[in-house]
């Protein structure tokens, strides 16, 4: 099993609407968790981290946390085109030194 | 501005050449990190430095070198053992895992061979 996967899309949905990307994870040790947006030939940026299980929002993002599930989500709401980007979900592994493992990302397309 | 400068955007290495890709920052930061991603894939670490002359391999590091002489630098070599190089370089630095340890990236190195 890799240690972070996500579908690899694409994910297409209208513009406004809620985007959901969803990611699993092996390492049940993790505790630290991210989500970073990467734009077509750009280098990823964060967007959101969580670290404590439930919900954390930030405007139009909500990442959600489930330890016991080892699943982690984002949802985007009322969602635009410049929303449009591929999604990467990181965890922080416990290990001698701060190794964060990327998952492959998934694609978002919002159409207008 | 704060931030992670890598140079040059794009290169392009010939056969049995060696290039260097650099990665300057000044965020302060101690950890710093050299990234590999191709496409449709996630990033794949190459090595990582937690502090000045002090460097680990990564999930990929053969075919690569690096050195860290100071706080701010972090060069990556990609030598030609290394026999597939085209792919995007990314490099990044953290802040202490008691601070989340949110990466942050330079713009990236677009490597292709000629």
């Amino acid at each position: 099993q890799k240690e972070v996967e996500q579908n690899s899309g694409p994910l297409s949905v209208p513009e406004g609407a809620i985007a959901s990307l969803n990611c699993t994870y092996s390492d049940r040790g993790s505790q630290s968790f991210f989500w970073y947006r990467q734009y077509s030939g750009k280098s990823p940026e964060l967007i959101m981290s969580i670290y404590s299980n439930g919900d954390k929002e930030d405007g139009r993002f909500t990442a959600q946390l489930n330890k016991a599930s080892q699943y982690v989500s984002l949802l985007i709401r009322d969602s635009q085109p410049s929303d449009s980007a591929t999604y990467l979900c990181a965890l922080l592994m416990k290990t001698s030194y701060d190794k964060v493992i990327f998952g492959p990302g998934t694609s978002l397309s919002v159409i207008p | 501005d704060g931030g992670i400068t890598q140079s040059p955007k794009y290169l392009f290495r010939k056969e049995g050449q060696n290039v260097t890709l650099s990665c300057e920052q000044n965020l302060n930061h101690d950890a710093m990190y050299w990234y590999r991603q191709d496409p449709g894939q996630g990033l794949r670490l190459i090595y990582y430095s937690q502090i000045v002359n002090d460097f680990q391999k990564g999930d990929i590091a053969e075919g690569y070198s690096v050195s860290r002489e100071k706080k701010e630098s972090f060069p990556l070599t990609v030598t030609s053992a290394q026999k597939n190089p085209t792919a995007f370089y990314l490099c990044a630095s953290s802040v202490p895992r008691g601070f989340g340890n949110i990466q942050y990236f330079g713009a990236g190195t677009r490597l292709s061979v000629l």
